[in-house]
């Protein structure tokens, strides 16, 4: 059955070190989002791609880099320049007209 | 600048009675509401939406109402139940231009036996 998967759930490195982060849909959805959630705030938009191969900056994007090679993924690379990289990221998507976007279960990722 | 608003952190609600969960936000070209509930550790799902042309839309246990001159919105369930315990979040998106969701801070609920 159709969903957006990302893995893994839990995820630890150390300072310095570039992570990625996975993220694939099967439901042929066109736009595909990443956000962020720290304790006691909302969900911040990372970044976010509308078509295969372009991506835009989100709010809040310093640090952090996306590919968006084909339709059905968009991964997220978490880079040593991003100062507080400790957080709970969600992978997103929806088609595009569509205003509800449908989440994956999240990556915790901790760096220590 | 937080342009959508859940003032309050969290909220504890006895069974069967109603829960009502607020937002505010400030851009008036807000045009399309959406409610997501959260269970820890987990990605939220969606849970109800309104336009703004709309005042109230309603669907089984959830009303969403909406005053647009008070740039105000509120999530009613009732009767709750102990499953609806989750946090809450409200978020925005502007119809013109790229079609970015805007989270509220999120609210607790806690139904309580």
């Amino acid at each position: 059955d159709g969903g957006i998967t990302q893995s893994p759930k839990y995820l630890f490195r150390k300072e310095g070190q570039n992570v990625t982060l996975s993220c694939e849909q099967n439901l042929n959805h066109d736009a595909m989002y990443w956000y962020r959630q720290d304790p006691g705030q909302g969900l911040r938009l990372i970044y976010y791609s509308q078509i295969v191969n372009d991506f835009q900056k989100g709010d809040i994007a310093e640090g952090y880099s996306v590919s968006r090679e084909k339709k059905e993924s968009f991964p997220l690379t978490v880079t040593s320049a991003q100062k507080n990289p400790t957080a709970f990221y969600l992978c997103a998507s929806n088609n595009l007209g569509d205003y509800e976007q449908y989440f994956g279960p999240g990556t915790r990722l901790t760096v220590t | 600048d937080q342009q959508v608003k859940q003032n309050s952190p969290s909220l504890s609600v006895q069974e069967g009675r109603i829960s009502i969960l607020n937002c505010d936000y400030t851009n008036s070209m807000f045009d399309y509401f959406l409610w997501y509930k959260k269970y820890p550790a987990e990605g939220p799902t969606f849970l109800i939406s309104i336009s703004s042309i709309k005042d109230k839309n309603e669907d089984g246990r959830f009303t969403v109402f909406l005053n647009k001159s008070a740039k105000h919105l509120s999530l009613h369930i009732v009767p709750s139940q102990p499953g609806d315990s989750a946090v809450y979040f409200c978020a925005a998106l502007g119809l013109q231009g790229a079609q970015k969701l805007v989270f509220g801070q999120g609210t607790r609920l806690t139904i309580n036996p």
